[in-house]
C-alpha cells in the first residue's frame, strides 16, 4: 500500500466521547500534519511533526491531542469535542530537509460529526 | 486582511475556453506558491509548484507568479468538465517548518 492512509473515512461521536483518528504515510517521508478544513473555512494547520518532534502547534484547543510514535504513524485524541469541531480532518506528510520541503501529500481525510 | 485570498466562486467556464484562477497573499517574504486540486469529498492533490517570477507551464496548466504584486495565477487550457473542483492556493512562508498556509479555494464549474 503506498500513500498517505487515514481511518476511519467517517465518525460520528458525541460531546463526552473519547476517539481517535490515525494516519499511516507509506512515502518515506519525515514529517506529518494534521489540518482541518471546514466549510467555507480555508484549511487550517493544527499541528506539525518533524522527525517525530512536534515542531508546530497552532493555538488548537487541548480537547485535540497529537501523539506521533515514529515517523510513518500519525494520531488525533479527541475528548470532549464541541460541535463546531464537526469538520474534514486531513493528514499529510512531507520531505524536510533542512531548507527543501516537499510538497504536502494528503491523506483522503476523517469526516468528523459531533453530536 | 487574510494570508491568503481567493475568490470562492463558483467561477463557471464553458468546455474548451482558458479557465483563469487567481490568487493574492500578504506575506511579501513568501518563498514558494501551490495549486492544490480538490475534488467533492476528495483529499485535496498537488497540480502546480512554482517558485520564481514568471509563468511555468505544465500540460494544459501554467502557473504565473508575480511578487512585486504579491499575486499568484492557475490557467487552464482547454477545460474539461473533469477539472470541475475546488482550487486551492497555498503560500510558504519564509520561517517555520513547511507552515503552508491556504487561501479557502475558488469552486471551478466546466460546462460541457
Amino acid at each position: 500500500e503506498t500513500g498517505v492512509t487515514q481511518t476511519p473515512r467517517h465518525l460520528v461521536m458525541g460531546m463526552t466521547n473519547k476517539k481517535s483518528l490515525k494516519c499511516e504515510q507509506h512515502l518515506g517521508h519525515n514529517a506529518m500534519y494534521w489540518y482541518k478544513q471546514s466549510a467555507k473555512k480555508p484549511l487550517e494547520l493544527m499541528f506539525v511533526y518533524s522527525l517525530e518532534e512536534r515542531v508546530e502547534n497552532n493555538s488548537v484547543p487541548s480537547r485535540f491531542s497529537p501523539e506521533c510514535p515514529n515517523s510513518s504513524h500519525l494520531f488525533l485524541h479527541l475528548h470532549t469535542l464541541q460541535p463546531e469541531d464537526s469538520a474534514l480532518y486531513l493528514c499529510a506528510s512531507s520531505v524536510n530537509r533542512g531548507s527543501y520541503n516537499s510538497p504536502l501529500h494528503f491523506g483522503n481525510g476523517t469526516r468528523l460529526t459531533v453530536t | 486582511q487574510k494570508e491568503v485570498e481567493q475568490n470562492s466562486g463558483p467561477l463557471s467556464v464553458p468546455e474548451g475556453a482558458i479557465a483563469s484562477l487567481n490568487c493574492t497573499y500578504s506575506d511579501r517574504g513568501s518563498q514558494s506558491f501551490f495549486w492544490y486540486r480538490q475534488y467533492s469529498g476528495k483529499s485535496p492533490e498537488l497540480i502546480m509548484s512554482i517558485y520564481s517570477n514568471g509563468d511555468k507551464e505544465d500540460g494544459r496548466f501554467t502557473a504565473q507568479l508575480n511578487k512585486a504584486s504579491q499575486y499568484v495565477s492557475l490557467l487552464i487550457r482547454d477545460s474539461q468538465p473533469s477539472d470541475s473542483a475546488t482550487y486551492l492556493c497555498a503560500v510558504k512562508r519564509v520561517q517555520g517548518a513547511q507552515k503552508l498556509v491556504f487561501g479557502q479555494g475558488t469552486r471551478l464549474t466546466i460546462n460541457p
